[in-house]
């Protein structure tokens, strides 16, 4: 149980455009899901909270212009890197907080390069 | 600022051995702490959740500790095995649900 997936799971993109990652709980309902960005051989940062019908809540320092997400419904939150640029090639990761346990499960990520 | 520190270095050991891994933090009254396995290319795995009035929590071959005095969290792998080869990472929470990751510490277990 509590199965997370992503995808895509690898995208490549000419800089300027625009690219949509999406996070699906398979098994269970997430009323908040989180995106982080790891950088190679650095940690998870935190970029943004997801809560089911409403703005997301984004980290100190993240473009809540150029990185939308939405969160419709309790299985699928979507992130939109928009104007996509070299230095956003990053490896993208969705969690999914089950509910009372306090513990986030994971996507397998998506690894994005703008060339 | 919230600080967490893993050693950065690769942590190299024989398969059977214990393989202990390291979580400091500053600055932070964490509510809970957790690890989690990391494999290249891929999402982490939740391992285990251990809560600020608990010292100790096992599972299977896994145990860790937590010493909110030390401000520090031991992790065990005991009997390790060559599969038991990734990233370790340790994050801590608090009732704002977020996570606050460390940069994590590659164990490689040599058969």
């Amino acid at each position: 149980g509590a199965v997370v997936s992503q995808h895509p799971s690898w995208v490549i993109c000419k800089s300027g455009t625009s690219v949509k990652i999406e996070c699906r709980s398979l098994d269970f309902q997430a009323t908040t899901m989180f995106w982080y960005r790891q950088f190679p051989k650095q940690s998870l940062m935190l970029m943004a909270t997801s809560n089911e019908g409403s703005k997301a809540t984004y980290e100190q320092g993240v473009e809540k212009d150029k990185f939308l997400i939405n969160h419709a419904s309790l299985t699928l939150s979507t992130l939109t890197v928009t104007s996509a640029h070299p230095e956003d090639s990053s490896f993208y990761i969705c969690s999914a907080d089950l509910t009372s346990t306090d513990t986030q499960y994971f996507g397998p990520g998506t690894r994005l390069t703008v060339l | 600022s919230q600080k967490i520190e893993q050693n950065s270095e690769a942590l190299n050991i024989q398969e059977g051995k214990t393989a202990t891994l390291t979580c400091n933090y500053t600055n932070y009254s964490p509510a809970y702490l957790q690890w989690y396995r990391q494999d290249p290319g891929r999402g982490p795995v939740f391992l285990l959740l251990i809560r600020e009035n608990e010292k100790e929590k096992r599972k299977e071959r896994l145990k860790v500790t937590f010493d909110t005095t030390l401000k520090q969290s031991l992790f065990h792998i005991t009997a390790s095995q060559p599969a038991d080869s990734a990233t370790y990472l340790c994050a801590l929470g608090d009732s704002s649900y977020k996570l606050i990751f460390g940069s994590g510490t590659r164990l490689l277990v040599r058969p």
